[in-house]
């Protein structure tokens, strides 16, 4: 079962940061943060992952709250292309990985 | 793209009939695991294999199975096929070393009539 909880939808404006909450009051200390996003009905891609330190990648940021409670995804320029929907997992190392979906997030881009 | 494949693309079948999916996954990665998504259920986990082996069980029916060959592709069998069936059918695949992640392919898209 999905332990997090995302916002439904949400709006950015091309070119624009695009900052995707998270929470997960629940999460353990040996599980990370990840997040995938799906591209209208293709497999979902990675974007990143994290445990308690902030990452960053060539698509995105993460940033983790200090009690691991929460998290932000940014997108720093956000454009058409990144129009999807974004999961937010958390996941530990002895679950198997298998990954639990939950709704995730919509995000518009709009020109 | 991912490296990981799956073939057919689209399936269009019966109630009551049997389908086969096929997923290869990235050349060297261990590990497949099957993911089911319908528009009321979302993504779900099926299943999982490592090397050959059954490794975890999630939300699969009894009607459903797998199975991973020696040369790592893995075979998704779908029997007594139900209208509820009609989905997407993932595979992903990885190395199943930790914290390693899952890399999808680009589905099945499975109707039945």
């Amino acid at each position: 079962d999905a332990k997090t909880t995302q916002p439904p939808s949400m709006d950015c404006a091309e070119g624009r940061a695009a900052n995707l909450p998270c929470n997960h009051s629940t999460i353990s200390g040996n599980e990370y943060v990840y997040w995938y996003r799906q591209i209208h009905s293709q497999g979902p891609q990675y974007i990143i992952h994290g445990l308690k330190n902030n990452e960053t990648n060539e698509m995105a940021s993460l940033i983790i709250t200090e009690d691991r409670k929460s998290s932000t995804l940014i997108l720093p320029h956000a454009t058409l292309r990144d129009t999807a929907v974004y999961y937010c997992i958390v996941s530990a190392q002895n679950n198997d990985y298998k990954l639990s979906f939950g709704a995730g997030t919509t995000v518009t881009v709009r020109a | 793209d991912s490296g990981v494949t799956q073939t057919p693309k689209h399936l269009i079948t019966a109630t009551g009939q049997r389908v086969t999916l096929r997923c290869s996954p990235r050349s060297g990665d261990l590990s497949v695991y099957w993911y089911q998504q319908s528009l009321d259920q979302g993504l779900q986990f099926l299943i999982h294999y490592y090397n050959g082996e059954e490794r975890a069980k999630g939300n699969i029916l009894e009607r459903f199975s797998a199975q991973q060959f020696p040369d790592l592709h893995s075979e998704l069998n779908l029997s007594s096929l139900e209208l509820g069936d009609s989905a997407l059918y993932f595979c992903a695949s990885n190395l199943n070393r930790d914290e390693e992640t899952q890399y999808f392919g680009p589905g099945t898209r499975l109707l039945v009539l």
